[in-house]
């Protein structure tokens, strides 16, 4: 089974300043994909960003970048240049192809960004 | 491009009453899940509907139901609700069964 570790319940960052979402995944399958959702107060998940394990760069949308170390199994999100509007929930999930397509997902983390 | 649309965004019942729950795909994409996101639990599988058939469910009991219509909208259903079945619940959709999946506003139901 596929699981997905986020060790960090809550996190602060100055407005304008770089942050890293730290996310661990295990999975006996060569092939996968993990993804970053955000979650604000109003409850919708936003999709951020998708990095495939055979990918061979590290996926980057925006201000959104993943640290993908594959021996590490590890998956950061890096939010760079903090704004306000990034305070939210932040979720790491994986594709779990041999059940369904269902997404697991990790316990999340708060992130906090202060002026 | 419209979103994943939702209804209705709270919904209160009574225990041992039915909920219904409703999701409108983005237009094109054939699969649809259902996720519950309870306090405490985190973010769990319910089901997932792919070109009108039940293609796969989560470790929820039978009175978790639902279906997905020709134009690809899905309904979840709640028979016999119980206190812990209060979650939010959030539907998704995706172009292929291997594409990113993209989130509705969620329905939040409480049930008293």
């Amino acid at each position: 089974a596929q699981k997905i570790t986020q060790t960090q319940p809550g996190m602060f960052v100055q407005e304008k300043e770089a942050v890293t979402l730290d996310c661990t995944y295990d999975t006996s399958d060569p092939s996968y994909g993990l993804f970053w959702y955000k979650q604000p107060s109003s409850g919708e998940m936003i999709f951020l960003i998708y990095q495939g394990s055979y990918d061979q760069q590290n996926a980057t949308e925006g201000r959104y970048s993943l640290n993908f170390q594959k021996a590490r199994k590890s998956a950061n999100l890096v939010i760079s240049a903090s704004q306000l509007g990034d305070s939210a929930m932040y979720f790491c999930a994986m594709r779990d192809v041999e059940y369904g397509n269902k997404l697991v997902f990790g316990a999340g983390t708060i992130l906090r960004v202060k002026s | 491009e419209a979103g994943v649309t939702q209804s209705p965004t709270h919904l209160i019942k009574t225990r041992g009453q039915q909920a219904t729950l409703r999701c409108s795909p983005i237009s094109g994409h054939t699969s649809v899940y259902w996720y519950q996101q309870a306090l405490g639990l985190g973010l769990q599988f319910l089901l997932w509907y792919d070109e009108g058939e039940e293609r796969n469910r989560g470790n929820f009991p039978p009175r978790f139901s639902g279906r997905q219509f020709p134009n690809y909208s899905s309904e979840l259903n709640v028979n016999a609700l119980e206190l812990e079945d209060s979650a939010l619940y959030l539907c998704a959709s995706s172009f292929q069964h291997l594409a990113e999946q993209y989130f509705g506003p969620g329905t939040r139901l409480t049930v008293t």
